[in-house]
C-alpha cells in the first residue's frame, strides 16, 4: 500500500473557480501534513502546513485534515492561472518538530487553471 | 539571502564516470537531504543527515554516497553513475522547529549515457 496517495491529474479548474486537491496517507500515526507546489521545471516551495483536525486558511489557500478518515485536502479559492503548478502532499510522521526525515512525499497532482 | 545552493544545474555523463553534486545551505541548518524526482514516480528520499557527521539512508540509496564533514555542505556522489540515474536531483536543508519547512535548492538535471 503507498504511504501518500494523490491523483496525479491533469485537473482542471476554471478561472475563479475552488480547486479542490485531495490527498491520503496510509500511516494512522502520522503528525504533520504539508502542501508543497512546484512549478514545472522548479523546486518545490511550502504553502500550507497543518497538524490538528479541522480547517486552516491562509489567504486564498485552506487545508483540511481529517485523521480518521486519513485525509488532507487543500482548497484554492478564486483560482489564478498563476496557481497552475503540481502540488505535492508530504506526510510525516513524526510529531510536529520532531525532525524531518520522518517526511514521505505524494507523486503529486498536476492542476491546470483554465483562463 | 537564505538559499540552498546547489551544483551544477545541467549534468550529462557517461556510465561510470564518478561525479559529484554539491549543496550548499548558508542557514545554519542541521537538517539536509538528497531527493531525487522521476516521472511518475514523485519524490523520493536518496539520503539524509540530521547534524556534522551523520548520516542516514532514505528510501533510493543505492549508487548514491555523501559525506557531512561541515554543517552547510552535503555533497552527492555517484561513483559509478548508470542510466538509470538519469534524474531530476534536489538537495534540501530544515531547521527543525515546528513546521519542518524544506528549503530546496533549484535542482540538477542529471543524464547518464
Amino acid at each position: 500500500q503507498k504511504e501518500v496517495e494523490q491523483n496525479s491529474g491533469p485537473l482542471s479548474v476554471p478561472e475563479g473557480a475552488i480547486a479542490s486537491l485531495n490527498c491520503t496517507y496510509s500511516d494512522r500515526g502520522s503528525q504533520s501534513f504539508f502542501w508543497y507546489r512546484q512549478y514545472s521545471g522548479k523546486s518545490p516551495e511550502l504553502i500550507m502546513f497543518i497538524y490538528s483536525n479541522g480547517d486552516k486558511e491562509d489567504g486564498r489557500f485552506t487545508a483540511q485534515l481529517n485523521k480518521a478518515s486519513q485525509y488532507v485536502s487543500l482548497l484554492i479559492r478564486d483560482s489564478q492561472p498563476s496557481d497552475s503548478a503540481t502540488y505535492l502532499c508530504a506526510v510525516n510522521k513524526k510529531w510536529a518538530g520532531g525532525g524531518a526525515d520522518g517526511l514521505t512525499f505524494g507523486k503529486g497532482t498536476h492542476l491546470i487553471i483554465q483562463p | 539571502e537564505a538559499q540552498v545552493t546547489q551544483n551544477p544545474r545541467y549534468l550529462i555523463t557517461v556510465t561510470g564516470k564518478k561525479l559529484t553534486v554539491t549543496c550548499s545551505q548558508n542557514m545554519n541548518h542541521e537538517y539536509m537531504s538528497w531527493y531525487r524526482q522521476d516521472p511518475g514516480l514523485g519524490l523520493r528520499q536518496i539520503y539524509y543527515s540530521m547534524n556534522v557527521e551523520v548520516t542516514d539512508k532514505g528510501d533510493v540509496p543505492e549508487g548514491y554516497k555523501v559525506s557531512r564533514k561541515e554543517k552547510r555542505n552535503f555533497p552527492l556522489i555517484l561513483e559509478s553513475p548508470s542510466p538509470n540515474q538519469t534524474s531530476l536531483y534536489f538537495c534540501a536543508s530544515c531547521g527543525g522547529g515546528a513546521n519542518e519547512k524544506l528549503f530546496f535548492g533549484s535542482g540538477t538535471q542529471l543524464s547518464v549515457l
